[in-house]
């Protein structure tokens, strides 16, 4: 079965530091890894995917992603923080194997990122 | 928020009445989703679409029905056989066609639905 965790609830950096939000995932078959960003009151916004190719995925907003194999995590980071990245991320993934449920994708329980000046 | 549009942005519902939630997209996609969201919990799917007339339960379906008689259009009815409907509630589209699978998501700014 397909699933995702997002260890952290909160995370909490000062502004101009690096940040990281953990993801870790299991699927059958390589996996279509994602972030999304959720600010009060809205939908999400796409922030990145990772498809194949380079681990290193460079998305909207500064933030990148490290897609590690062996450790099943794609990581969310920014070299330095804005007050203004203040929000709840969210990773999903969806495995690519035709034979399960092909348009779901799963979604982790969220981490709230804080950021202070 | 892209090109989905949902309403209304709030809605309060009696017990025992039941509530459509409306979902609609101008991006051309072919695949709709509605989500509930729950605080620390993340987003739960409860339909989805992948082609018009033709829709497939989520995880959490039970008090809940969809129609897709058109392609822009996916609304959702909260029956009154869904005990706790008080959440956020989420639609989205993708492109995705049936061997696809790699297409980000685009989201509507949601609908809270309270129960009075």
């Amino acid at each position: 079965a397909q699933s995702v965790a997002q260890p952290e609830d909160q995370v909490n950096v000062a502004e101009g530091n690096p940040l990281t939000v953990k993801c870790t995932y299991s699927v059958s078959g390589n996996p279509y890894l994602f972030w999304y960003v959720q600010y009060p009151n809205r939908g999400l916004q796409f922030l990145l995917k990772y498809i194949t190719g380079d681990n290193l995925v460079k998305g909207s907003y500064g933030f990148e992603a490290e897609f590690n194999k062996s450790q099943t995590s794609f990581h969310l980071k920014k070299p330095s923080a804005l007050v203004s990245d203040s929000a709840l991320y969210f990773c999903a993934v969806r495995g690519t194997d035709l034979y399960s449920s092909a348009s779901k994708i799963i979604f982790g329980s969220g981490t709230r990122l804080s950021i202070r000046p | 928020d892209g090109g989905i549009t949902q309403s209304p942005k709030y809605l309060f519902r009696k017990e025992g009445q039941n509530v459509t939630l409306s979902c609609e997209q101008n991006l051309n996609h072919d695949a709709m989703y509605w989500y509930r969201q729950d605080p620390g919990q993340g987003l739960r799917l409860i339909y989805y679409s992948q082609i018009v007339n033709d829709f497939q339960k989520g995880d959490i379906a039970e008090g809940y029905s969809v129609s897709r008689e058109k392609k822009e259009s996916f609304p959702l009815t909260v029956t009154s056989a869904q005990k706790n409907p008080t959440a956020f509630y989420l639609c989205a589209s993708s492109i995705d066609s049936l061997a696809g699978g790699d297409n980000e998501q685009f989201f509507g700014p949601g609908t809270r639905l309270t129960v009075l």
